[in-house]
């Protein structure tokens, strides 16, 4: 039981270029997010699924778009990086939508820099 | 949006019980509180999550006032793994409304 799995671990960008940062769960979760944490700050949310087919705008959407591939996975592309997206991005996952009583399981983390 | 309020960092030394508390002026009748716990490079961890009163597991206590306009997250006995960044959070996603924010959270370091 792998929990919830993120890839790349490191990824350097430059201005312009895109990529797509991948998340997986294998704990049956119904939701799934993507916040990120700049240095020495908290979280913010980007984008959350709280079904399989369903996605929604977080507090910081501009720049990202989602995809819910299936019931696993949930992946955040970002179609022009820009150095103001220098952060480190984390995948969570919950049983129901997080806040009434369902805790949120987080992967490791993407590390990514935008020059 | 329930906004919340926690002292930037907190010493302790080892062995102490640590309290910290979250204040939450504006929190809404159907909310919950968590805390997660983040070591250095790891996503947040939860620690536990309470409506009213008190609840208590295995590592931590988690103490609500009647008003449930602030939280206190007490650690027993700390020790040096326990060094790491709490944050309190209150609400959640319903309806419309986007409430994940997590706050920039308390640095709690523990010496020996």
């Amino acid at each position: 039981n792998a929990g919830v799995t993120q890839t790349p671990k490191f990824q350097v960008l430059k201005t312009g270029q895109s990529m797509t940062l991948q998340c997986a769960q294998d704990m049956n979760h119904n939701s799934m997010y993507w916040y990120r944490q700049d240095p020495g700050m908290g979280l913010r949310l980007i984008y959350y699924s709280a079904s399989e087919g369903t996605t929604d705008k977080g507090e910081v959407p501009n720049g990202y778009n989602v995809s819910r591939l299936n019931k696993r996975e949930f992946s955040l592309r970002l179609e022009s990086a820009a150095p103001s997206q220098t952060s480190v991005y984390f995948c969570a996952s919950s049983t129901r939508l997080a806040g009434v009583s369902y805790e949120q399981y987080f992967g490791p983390g993407t590390r990514l820099t935008v020059t | 949006l329930a906004k919340t309020t926690q002292p930037i960092s907190m010493d302790s030394y080892e062995g102490q019980e640590v309290n910290i508390t979250c204040s939450h002026n504006n929190i809404a009748t159907n909310d919950y509180i968590t805390w997660y716990q983040q070591f250095p490079s790891q996503g947040p961890r939860f620690i536990i999550q309470g409506y009213k009163t008190k609840v208590t597991n295995e590592v931590a206590s988690l103490f609500i006032p009647a008003d449930r306009k602030s939280s206190t997250l007490s650690l027993p006995r700390v020790s040096l793994s326990d060094t790491a960044v709490y944050y309190c959070l209150v609400g959640g996603i319903s309806g419309s409304a986007r409430q994940l924010t997590f706050g920039s959270g308390t640095q709690l370091t523990v010496l020996p």
